[in-house]
C-alpha cells in the first residue's frame, strides 16, 4: 500500500498561475483534507471531504478550490496563485472523522 | 483566541528521562477529539496519540500517554523513557464537533530535542 500519496513534490509558480495539487489514498477512507504548514503556524486545514463528491471549507479556504470526484482523489487547485500561498502544502486522509488522519509527504510550493 | 496553545517552543530532555509537552484548547463543543502528531526532520507528520472528549480514562499508547484534564481544557503529551529518534516537532491538534462546524485546529508545536 502506497497510503497518502501527492503530486508534485515541489513547484515555483509565477503570481497569477494557476495549478492544481493532487492528493491520491489506497485506503478507502472517506475523509480526506487539506492542509498548509506556514513556519511558526503549525498547520492550518483549508479544505476537507466527507465523502465522494463532497466537500467542506476549513479554516482557511480563500484563494483555494477543491474537488472530490473520485473518492481516493482530493484535488487542490490554486486559480492565480499569489505569493502568500508559498507554503508546504500537506494532503490527509482517515476512516472517520474521529480516527487518525493519514499524511502525504507535503508539497513544497514557491509563488514568486 | 487560539484554538490550540502550545507554550513550550521548544524543550531539552535527557536520554531514558520522560518530558511532558504542554497542550491547553479552546473548545464551547461537549463533543471533541484531542490528538498528537510528531513531525522529525524530514517533515513527515506521524500519528501518536487520540483521546476522545468522553473518554474517561487517559489514553496511552507505548511510551506516549495523554494526560487529559478537562476541566482545565489540558491534553498534555507525555513521553516516557525519551529515545534519541523523539528528537522532532510534535504537534497537538483538536477536531471539534459538528455543533462547531466540524473543524480541525493544529497548536504552533514544540520542538523536542533528546540529549544523549
Amino acid at each position: 500500500n502506497a497510503g497518502v500519496t501527492q503530486t508534485p513534490k515541489f513547484r515555483v509558480l509565477k503570481t497569477g498561475q494557476s495549478m492544481t495539487l493532487l492528493c491520491a489514498q489506497d485506503m478507502n477512507h472517506e475523509y480526506m483534507y487539506w492542509y498548509r504548514q506556514d513556519p511558526g503556524m503549525g498547520l492550518r486545514l483549508i479544505h476537507y471531504s466527507v465523502g465522494e463528491g463532497t466537500t467542506a471549507k476549513g479554516e482557511v479556504p480563500d484563494g483555494y478550490n477543491v474537488s472530490r470526484l473520485k473518492k481516493q482523489n482530493f484535488l487542490l487547485g490554486l486559480e492565480s496563485a499569489a505569493p502568500s500561498q508559498t507554503s508546504v502544502y500537506f494532503c490527509a486522509s482517515s476512516y472517520s472523522f474521529v480516527g487518525e488522519q493519514f499524511f502525504g509527504p507535503g508539497t513544497r510550493l514557491t509563488v514568486l | 483566541a487560539q484554538k490550540i496553545t502550545q507554550t513550550q517552543p521548544g524543550m531539552f530532555v535527557q536520554e531514558k528521562e520522560a518530558v511532558t509537552l504542554d497542550c491547553t484548547y479552546d473548545t464551547s463543543d461537549q463533543s471533541y477529539g484531542l490528538f498528537w502528531y510528531k513531525q522529525p526532520s524530514s517533515g513527515e507528520m506521524i500519528f501518536l496519540i487520540y483521546q476522545g472528549s468522553y473518554d474517561e480514562q487517559n489514553a496511552t499508547e507505548g511510551r506516549y500517554s495523554l494526560n487529559f484534564q478537562k476541566a482545565r481544557k489540558s491534553a498534555n503529551l507525555v513521553i516516557s523513557a525519551s529515545q534519541l529518534g523523539d528528537s522532532a516537532m510534535y504537534f497537538c491538534a483538536m477536531r471539534e464537533g459538528i455543533h462547531t462546524g466540524n473543524q480541525f485546529y493544529f497548536g504552533t508545536g514544540t520542538s523536542l530535542t533528546v540529549i544523549p
